[in-house]
Order: C-alpha cells, then sequence, then structure tokens
C-alpha cells in the first residue's frame, strides 16, 4: 500500500531563516505530488504542484519554492522566511491520469517568530 | 464567486444519529469530481469519498454517502450512525475538468466543525 511520510511535524523558525520541509510517497511511481497551505481556521491552498521529477508548477508566487529531485520526493523550500509563512504545509500525492484523489501527509506546522 | 460554498461553519449531532453536511459548488465544466475530506484535530487530511460529474448513482463509502443534486449544485455529505471519533473538520473539494485530465488542482472549501455529542 501506499504511504506518505512528512517532516518535520512541527517547526519554529525565526523570520529571515531559510527553509526546507521533505515529503516522500512510498508504494507507488511516478506520482502527482502537491504542496498545500492552511492558514488556521481556513481551507487549503494549493501552493505548489509536479507531475515529474524537476517539474514545478506554481500556483501561487510567493517566497516560497519546490523542488523535486527524485520521483517520489517533494521539497518545499524559502531562503528567508516571512511572519506571513506561518501555517500547516501538507504535502498529498495522487495517480497520474486517474480521480486525482489525493492523498495527503500528517502535516507541518510552521511558526515563524 | 466561491466554487465551494460550506454554508456551516460548525454543526452538532448526537451520538448514533445522522448528520449531513452541506456543500454547493460553482463551475461552468460538464465535467468535474467533487470530493469530501475529513480533518481531524491532528491535522492529517483524510480522503472519504469521491464523487464524478457523470456517476449516476450517489456514491457511498461505508458510513459515509454524497447526495449528489446535480441541477442544484449541492453534494451533501451524509454520515450515519455517527460516532465520537467523527468530530472533526470535514472539507468539501472539486477538480474541474474531466478524470485523467490535466487538471491536477482541487478547490477546497472553508470547511464544517463537525462535533459528535455523547
Amino acid at each position: 500500500s501506499q504511504t506518505i511520510h512528512q517532516w518535520p511535524a512541527t517547526l519554529v523558525q525565526p523570520v529571515g531563516s531559510p527553509l526546507s520541509l521533505e515529503c516522500t510517497v512510498e508504494g507507488t511511481s511516478n506520482p502527482n505530488l502537491y504542496w498545500y497551505r492552511q492558514a488556521a481556521g481556513r481551507g487549503l491552498q494549493l501552493l505548489f504542484y509536479s507531475v515529474g521529477i524537476g517539474q514545478i508548477s506554481s500556483e501561487v508566487p510567493q517566497n516560497l519554492s519546490a523542488s523535486r529531485p527524485q520521483d517520489r520526493q517533494f521539497i518545499l523550500s524559502s531562503k528567508k522566511l516571512l511572519l506571513s509563512d506561518s501555517g500547516f504545509y501538507l504535502c498529498a500525492w495522487s495517480h497520474q491520469r486517474a480521480k486525482n484523489i489525493q492523498y495527503f501527509g500528517a502535516g507541518t506546522r510552521l511558526s515563524v517568530l | 464567486a466561491q466554487k465551494i460554498t460550506q454554508t456551516q461553519p460548525g454543526m452538532f449531532v448526537q451520538e448514533k444519529e445522522a448528520v449531513t453536511l452541506d456543500c454547493t459548488y460553482d463551475t461552468s465544466d460538464q465535467s468535474y469530481g467533487l470530493f469530501w475530506y475529513k480533518q481531524p484535530s491532528s491535522g492529517e487530511m483524510i480522503f472519504l469519498i469521491y464523487q464524478g460529474s457523470y456517476d449516476e448513482q450517489n456514491a457511498t463509502e461505508g458510513r459515509y454517502s454524497l447526495n449528489f443534486q446535480k441541477a442544484r449544485k449541492s453534494a451533501n455529505l451524509v454520515i450515519s450512525a455517527s460516532q465520537l471519533g467523527d468530530s472533526a473538520m470535514y472539507f468539501c473539494a472539486m477538480r474541474e475538468g474531466p478524470s485523467g485530465g490535466s487538471n491536477y488542482k482541487l478547490t477546497f472549501g472553508k470547511g464544517t466543525l463537525l462535533t459528535v455529542n455523547p
């Protein structure tokens, strides 16, 4: 069966520091991968998605970037965090060319102070 | 206009009773998909049920069923025999465009917080 791992679970970072969140999927190959952000009490906002290695699509221009160095690895990064980057970050995957049912990781709670 | 509207910020239900969570959507596409996710306090988003726009029957998954009314553009989630563990945020989401197509984006509503009382 497929599983998705996301770490760290919680992160507290100072303003201006770099960020790296990692997500890996097991049990499937060539998945679509997604990064979402959820502000407190809000729905999910799609940040990036990827349909293959090195292929990244950005939904919202901002202080963040994403990379997919391997088929089942998706990384969310920032060079300098802003206060507004605080939130709950979720990674998800879906099968290629299917209903696009997305399966989520456990999420990372990021607090920028 | 919002693409997904969940008008109930919070709902309460007694254990063992059924509850309906409302979701309306807005799209001009003929082919689309509708999803419900559950988010417990731990934060993980759990997929519950899927309905395709061309599916003739309402989707069911165990105690979850989706009341799909295409003309009204509504996709309400019905949870039967509520359990204490059903207390969570519930999100409705939509994929516009055909299944297997190039649109990978899901648009989420703002969610409904369900509380199941013993």
